[in-house]
């Protein structure tokens, strides 16, 4: 396998379910990332981990709980969900943190269609 | 809030036709970045541009990065319908933040 593997790629659950999304990197990166992805929003960034450590929580509900085994593993467990919460989410990794200059660059998952009942 | 704004939202057209894209903002960002993204699959970067009034090129595809770093534009040659997807400009913040924009949803007919 290469790139940025997502699994499952169609999650539907009850708002009492709990399930987990997972994320798999096969490119030897450093960071991981979880986007969220609604029809009428942008891109929003969820949580980052660099090093298996956990750099950025934007404010997400607690609901929305990330795990990082280590440099190449991502899960995102998912409990008591509401239907606001359906939305493809989006697994991403990089070589570094650093994104602003000519080497970096996200490389993105096919996502995780989630549907909340 | 840092919102980068894409126009159009939706744009449709026929093989051939020439179209620009355009993200604007009212922040300065150290760089840009543009991302394809096609149905069912993540995004794809296309390329970034750091420079102020920076000029790339990418076959048919031309991204400008504004004199200011507030704006970009990306423009395609004589579309085609693999040209299809949703373009995603994304503004880097500092070192390592990307703020992504409202998106813009191309479909190009044969």
């Amino acid at each position: 396998e290469t790139g940025v593997t997502q699994t499952p790629r169609h999650l539907v659950m009850g708002m009492t379910n709990k399930k987990s999304l997972k994320c798999e990197q096969h490119l030897g990166h450093n960071a991981m990332y979880w986007y969220k992805q609604s029809a009428k929003k942008p891109l929003e960034l969820m949580f980052v981990y660099n090093f298996k450590e956990q750099t950025e929580n934007n404010s997400v509900p607690s609901r929305f709980s990330p795990e990082c085994p280590n440099s190449s593993h991502l899960f995102l467990h998912l409990h008591t969900l509401q239907p606001e919460d359906s939305a493809l989410y989006l697994c991403a990794s990089s070589q570094y943190l650093r994104l602003a200059d000519n080497t970096g660059e996200l490389f993105f998952g096919e996502g995780s269609r989630l549907t909340v009942l | 809030t840092q919102l980068l704004e894409q126009s159009p939202q939706f744009l449709s057209i026929q093989e051939g036709e020439n179209l620009t894209v355009y993200c604007n903002s009212s922040s300065v960002f150290s760089s840009l970045q543009w991302y394809r993204q096609e149905p069912g699959e993540g995004p794809v970067l296309l390329v970034t541009v750091v420079t102020g009034g920076e000029v790339k090129k990418l076959k048919r595809l031309t991204f400008q990065f504004g004199d200011a770093r507030k704006d970009s534009s990306l423009h395609i040659t004589a579309a085609q319908p693999g040209d299809t997807g949703l373009y995603l400009c994304a503004g880097a913040k500092g070192t390592d933040k990307l703020i992504f924009g409202t998106g813009t949803r191309l479909q190009v007919f044969p």
